[in-house]
């Protein structure tokens, strides 16, 4: 059961930029840095982001994040179809002393 | 480079106690500011954090598993080891061991990296 809500999916052309939601509560995304990850089909997630916004190795500057509150958002600009996977937030949560991760969103390259 | 690698077998019985090995290379499990750790993803559908364990001795466990999982660190094999007991169909799902990073702070989390995940099916 996931504790953090995505939507579903999301679909741009390529070239052009999609944002992804994540939303908590107080307890995790509200008192805890948040990471991204993208699983490609067929494969192992894949960290893309932590500490809200710093790129892991390797991992271009078309994927920023951010953070607000209890909310979390990744944006990807100059969409490529390389990029279509599902996408999953991430966190720790203090209150049930876990980690936690959103619901998953698909994003599809039109 | 760190790699991990999942090991045990693929189909286990309703009822049975499922256990997996988690093995790494190319770093120490000792290594401070590690975590060691196991997510699962049912066919078709999210990830789920099962539990960490860091080398020192201190675990985590998810809630809803707690009272069928175990989770260990052997730090002079360098591998690290699930157990689930009582297993039902809802538990199939491709197993992933990863290392999950602490910093300083106890306030940022992130998972790097990623075993290439087990599939484990519970059927009779």
């Amino acid at each position: 059961q996931s504790v953090l809500t995505q939507p579903p999916s999301v679909s741009a052309a390529p070239g052009q930029k999609v944002t992804i939601s994540c939303s908590g509560t107080s307890s995790n995304i509200g008192s805890n840095y948040v990471s991204w990850y993208q699983q490609l089909p067929g494969t192992a997630p894949k960290l893309l982001l932590y500490d809200n916004n710093r790129r892991s190795s390797g991992i271009p500057d078309r994927f920023s994040g951010s953070k607000s509150g209890t909310s979390a958002t990744l944006a990807i600009t100059g969409l490529q179809t390389g990029d279509e996977a599902d996408y999953y937030c991430g966190t720790w949560d203090s209150s049930l002393t876990i980690g936690v991760f959103g619901t998953g969103t698909k994003v599809t390259v039109l | 480079q760190l790699q991990l690698q999942e090991s045990g077998p693929g189909l286990v019985k309703p009822s049975e106690t499922l256990s997996l090995t988690c093995t790494v290379s190319g770093g120490s499990i000792s290594s401070s500011s590690y975590y060691w750790g196991w997510v699962r993803q049912p066919p078709g559908k999210g990830l789920e954090w099962i539990a960490d364990a860091y080398s020192g001795g201190i675990t985590y466990y998810n809630p809803a598993l707690s009272s069928r999982v175990t989770i260990s660190v052997h730090t002079s094999k360098n591998q690290f080891t699930l157990r689930l007991s009582s297993v039902t169909a809802a538990d199939t799902a491709v197993y992933y061991c990863a290392r999950h990073v602490e910093d300083d702070s106890g306030s940022s989390h992130w998972i790097h990296p990623w075993g290439q995940g087990t599939l484990v099916t519970v059927s009779s």
